[in-house]
């Protein structure tokens, strides 16, 4: 099942800088894509959502950028901070499933 | 902040044995759900349970595994005969009305030997 695709195994940013994780599907039924954070040993923490509808969502640090024509969304972090360094997963459901569909993850580090 | 909570957060069973894994969601939520992980690979759905019932499920959940909502506050998980590929990290998570923002607990890490 590769309908939520993140081909970026790992990715290393210094401190300050931005990070962009990137995230493709396969499914054009999907219209609500999440962004969770994973620590080791821990549950996936919800960080950000996006719906369809829209293209771009804020939350403080954190940009999700939603580009349905090409079936691709982005997290960008900015400035990037030592303790963002995490696994990423990105995830996609579909309006009339409770299923989330996960990606396969992107280890972040950034380093001082 | 309200979370999810699971129990125990470490289970190790002989293969063959049942095991129930224990989630207390997030208080005023209404959709609940499993996830497990296998060590190296993704996030996977089992399940999700609305109004005392399966809402939907995948086709991994399938007769060894059950889920029940046996009071106000618990969400079980049952594997009934476990195999030595149920050995994973299994994640429950819950949602409000909205349906669509799943929060996750910490897991419980099962092995099977």
């Amino acid at each position: 099942d590769q309908q939520v695709k993140q081909n970026s195994p790992s990715l290393s940013v210094q401190e300050g800088r931005i990070s962009i994780l990137n995230c493709d599907y396969t499914n054009s039924m999907f219209d609500y894509f999440l962004w969770y954070k994973k620590y080791p040993a821990e549950g996936p923490t919800f960080l950000i959502s996006i719906s369809s509808i829209k293209d771009k969502n804020e939350d403080g640090r954190f940009t999700v950028f939603l580009n349905k024509s090409a079936k691709h969304l982005s997290l960008h972090i900015v400035p990037s901070q030592p303790g963002d360094s995490a696994v990423y997963f990105c995830a996609a459901s579909r309006t009339g499933f409770q299923k989330l569909v996960f990606g396969t993850g992107t280890r972040l580090l950034v380093s001082p | 902040e309200p979370e999810v909570t699971q129990t125990p957060s470490h289970q190790v069973t002989q293969m063959g044995q049942e095991v129930i894994l224990r989630c207390v969601p997030i208080s005023n939520h209404l959709y609940f759900y499993w996830y497990r992980q296998i060590l190296g690979q993704k996030v996977e759905f089992l399940v999700s349970f609305y109004n005392n019932e399966i809402s939907e499920k995948s086709e991994i959940f399938d007769d060894q595994f059950s889920v029940e909502r046996p009071d106000g506050s618990n969400f079980t998980l049952k594997i009934r005969s476990t195999k030595l590929e149920d050995s994973a990290m299994y994640f429950c998570a819950s949602s409000g009305s909205n349906q669509e923002t799943q929060y996750f607990g910490p897991g419980t890490r099962l092995l099977v030997l």
